[in-house]
C-alpha cells in the first residue's frame, strides 16, 4: 500500500482502557507528525519526529505517549484517556528540514477515528 | 507562536461561480503556505502551495496568492463544480511546523 496508512480506522475505549494507534509511511520521508483534529478547532500538532527523534511536544498531556521506532512507522500510546480527548487523530509525514529552509509538504494518513466513553 | 486566522467559515457558491478563500498570518518569518482539502470522512490533501519568493501560483481552476507585505493570502477556485464541496485549510509554516486556520466549508450548489 502506496502512501500514509493507520490502524485502528475506528476505536471505542473506556477511560481505563490502553490502546495504540499505529502509522505506517511508505513516501521514504523522514519526519513524522501526530494532530488531533476535534470539530470547530483547528488542526493541532501534537508530536513532531524527525530521523527518530521526537523534536516537538505541543503541552500534550501525559496520557499521550508517542514512539518512533524507526523513520516508517509512528504510534500514538493511549492510556487512561477522557471523554474530551475524542476526535480524529491523523498522522502525516514529510522530507526532513533544514533551519533556514522553506517548510516540507506534509501528506496525511486517513486517521483513527476515536471515541472515549 | 503563529497565528493563523481563516475567513469565511462558510461559504456557498453556484456551480460555475468563483471561490475566494483567505488566510492571514502573524509571523513574518513563515515561508510556506500550503491548502488542503478534506472530503466528509477523508484525509486532509495538498491542493495547492506556495513559497516566499512566488506571488502567485496556478495549477487549472485553483490559484493562490501571496503578499508577504501584509501577511496574507489567498485561495482562488475558478469555474467550481460540485466536487469542489469539502472543507478547506490553509497553513503557515516556517520550518517543520505547519500552523492552520480553522477551516472553510464551502459548498458549490448544482
Amino acid at each position: 500500500e502506496t502512501g500514509v496508512t493507520q490502524t485502528p480506522r475506528h476505536l471505542v475505549m473506556g477511560m481505563t482502557n490502553k490502546k495504540s494507534l499505529k502509522c505506517e509511511q511508505h513516501l521514504g520521508h523522514n519526519a513524522m507528525y501526530w494532530y488531533k483534529q476535534s470539530a470547530k478547532k483547528p488542526l493541532e500538532l501534537m508530536f513532531v519526529y524527525s530521523l527518530e527523534e521526537r523534536v516537538e511536544n505541543n503541552s500534550v498531556p501525559s496520557r499521550f505517549s508517542p514512539e518512533c521506532p524507526n523513520s516508517s512507522h509512528l504510534f500514538l500510546h493511549l492510556h487512561t484517556l477522557q471523554p474530551e480527548d475524542s476526535a480524529l487523530y491523523l498522522c502525516a509525514s514529510s522530507q526532513d528540514w533544514t533551519s533556514g529552509s522553506p517548510g516540507e509538504t506534509q501528506y496525511f494518513g486517513p486517521g483513527t477515528r476515536l471515541l472515549v466513553l | 507562536g503563529e497565528n493563523v486566522e481563516q475567513h469565511p467559515s462558510t461559504l456557498s457558491v453556484q456551480e460555475g461561480d468563483s471561490a475566494v478563500i483567505k488566510c492571514t498570518y502573524s509571523d513574518s518569518a513563515s515561508n510556506y503556505f500550503p491548502w488542503y482539502k478534506q472530503e466528509l470522512g477523508k484525509r486532509p490533501q495538498l491542493i495547492i502551495d506556495i513559497r516566499s519568493n512566488v506571488g502567485e501560483k496556478k495549477d487549472q481552476r485553483i490559484a493562490v496568492t501571496l503578499n508577504k507585505t501584509a501577511k496574507h493570502f489567498s485561495l482562488h477556485i475558478t469555474e467550481t463544480q460540485p466536487e469542489d464541496s469539502a472543507v478547506y485549510f490553509c497553513a503557515a509554516s516556517g520550518s517543520y511546523q505547519l500552523t492552520f486556520g480553522k477551516g472553510t466549508k464551502l459548498s458549490v450548489i448544482p
